[in-house]
């Protein structure tokens, strides 16, 4: 099973809002990343937990707090999002982090912020 | 920081023929390039990946160039279908992480 799962698949959020996107993989990854794309636009990652410890966090803003409560789930929390934060959240794993590891990602959330 | 640069205009090319996309960046050389494909609405899926040391790597119909001189790798679909459409993206890592280009969309006409 090479899948990553991502719930839900849409969101729509007001700016007071609270919210979380969920991902999980029974891939036995020990890699998980969150990323951020627009349309037309890469991929930008957000945040990289190894171990389920965070290892990277690419100056993300505070209204998104990541968690991972286990190897297989990871976690985006959102809380008081600006209009621009629409956009599809990705959410990818891999073995390890290393450079020659294949990411799989997911589907994506799509999330719009009014 | 790497900045990377794909063709933002879309390629179209006939069924049968070979497409060509281009990957060129500037500053660090990457030790490793990743391609991706990536549908709309959708999640990229990992294609190849092509070390520095190495100057090509195929896969069944798909063939990946790297010329660390140039800056630039190439990505071909030989014999290309329809099915082939999509936006792909290359990637490249450098200091712990991959760095995504924006992707070139490949439309294949019957």
């Amino acid at each position: 099973d090479t899948e990553v799962t991502q719930t839900p698949k849409h969101l729509v959020m007001g700016m007071t809002n609270k919210k979380s996107l969920k991902c999980e993989q029974h891939m036995g990854h020990r890699a998980m990343y969150w990323y951020k794309q627009k349309a037309k636009k890469p991929p930008e990652l957000m945040f990289v937990y190894s171990y389920e410890k965070l290892s990277i966090n690419e100056s993300v803003p505070s209204r998104f707090s990541p968690e991972c409560p286990n190897s297989s789930l990871l976690n985006l929390h959102l809380h008081a999002l600006q209009p621009e934060d629409s956009a599809l959240y990705l959410c990818a794993s891999s073995q390890d982090k290393l450079a020659t590891d294949t990411q799989y990602f997911g589907p994506g959330t799509r999330l719009t912020v009014l | 920081s790497q900045k990377i640069e794909q063709n933002s205009e879309a390629l179209n090319i006939q069924e049968g023929k070979t497409a060509t996309l281009t990957c060129n960046y500037t500053n660090y050389s990457p030790a490793y390039l990743q391609w991706y494909r990536q549908d709309p609405g959708r999640g990229p899926v990992f294609l190849l990946l092509i070390r520095e040391n190495e100057k090509e790597k195929r896969k069944e119909r798909l063939k990946v160039t790297f010329d660390t001189t140039l800056k630039q790798s190439l990505f071909h679909i030989t014999a290309s279908q329809p099915a082939d459409s999509a936006t792909y993206l290359c990637a490249l890592y450098n200091f712990n992480k991959f760095y995504f280009g924006s992707g070139t969309k490949l439309n294949v006409k019957p």
